[in-house]
């Protein structure tokens, strides 16, 4: 089972640059999200996307743009990349049942230089 | 608004049990505590969860307080291989779905 697949792994940008992460789960789940980690930190949650058509805003947005294109694929955007993006950007997906968890991708390690 | 109080780091000697305690005093009636783990800056693993009543599975036991406001992991033997930062987390909901709430985690470190 792959579960949750993020591409790329690795990403170097230049400021400015322009550039999509791409998250698929093959879970059936309703529920995605995207999550950024800086170092020595816990994950912060960007925007998430409750089922297939809706997506909001999480706790920290700013500078980024995201499509739930369908049940499974949910992309994060970066149209104009600061060195403060620089993370490491983690996709999750879930149920909406209140007794389930979470699965994470296995990250998305951006440089932005 | 981490929900959830910490210890930074913890030691454990390798085929001990390690408890790893959690604080979350404002937990909800209805919101569940779930515990992952990072190893190596991988994506967080699910190790388990519960809502109010104790919790075990083949990985680690969950105890919760009856009052609710605090937990402890416990993985039974741990090894060299459970080195890792926990995470303890509080699930709260959201606009239709549910959002987890990351603290900044123990950092667990098993010796030989």
């Amino acid at each position: 089972n792959a579960g949750v697949t993020q591409t790329p792994k690795f990403q170097v940008l230049k400021t400015g640059q322009s550039m999509t992460l791409q998250c698929a789960q093959d879970m059936n789940h309703n529920s995605m999200y995207w999550y950024r980690q800086d170092p020595g930190m816990g994950l912060r949650l960007i925007y998430y996307s409750a089922s297939e058509g809706t997506t909001d805003k999480g706790e920290v947005p700013n500078g980024y743009n995201v499509s739930r294109l369908n049940k499974r694929e949910f992309s994060l955007r970066l149209e104009s990349a600061a060195p403060s993006q620089t993370s490491v950007y983690f996709c999750a997906s879930s149920y909406l049942q209140p007794n389930t968890e979470a699965f994470f991708g296995q990250g998305t390690r951006l440089t932005v230089v | 608004d981490a929900k959830t109080t910490q210890p930074p780091s913890m030691d454990c000697a390798e085929g001990r049990a390690a408890n790893l305690p959690c604080n979350h005093s404002t937990i909800s009636g209805n919101e569940y505590v779930y515990w992952y783990r990072q190893i190596h800056s991988q994506g967080p693993q699910y190790i388990i969860h519960g809502l109010k009543n104790n919790e075990t599975n083949e990985m680690a036991s969950l105890i919760i307080t009856e009052d609710r406001k605090s937990s402890t992991l416990i993985l039974p033997h741990a090894t060299l291989r459970d080195t890792a930062v926990y995470y303890c987390i509080v699930r709260v909901s959201i606009s239709g779905t549910y959002k987890y709430i990351f603290g900044t985690g123990t950092r667990l470190k098993v010796l030989a």
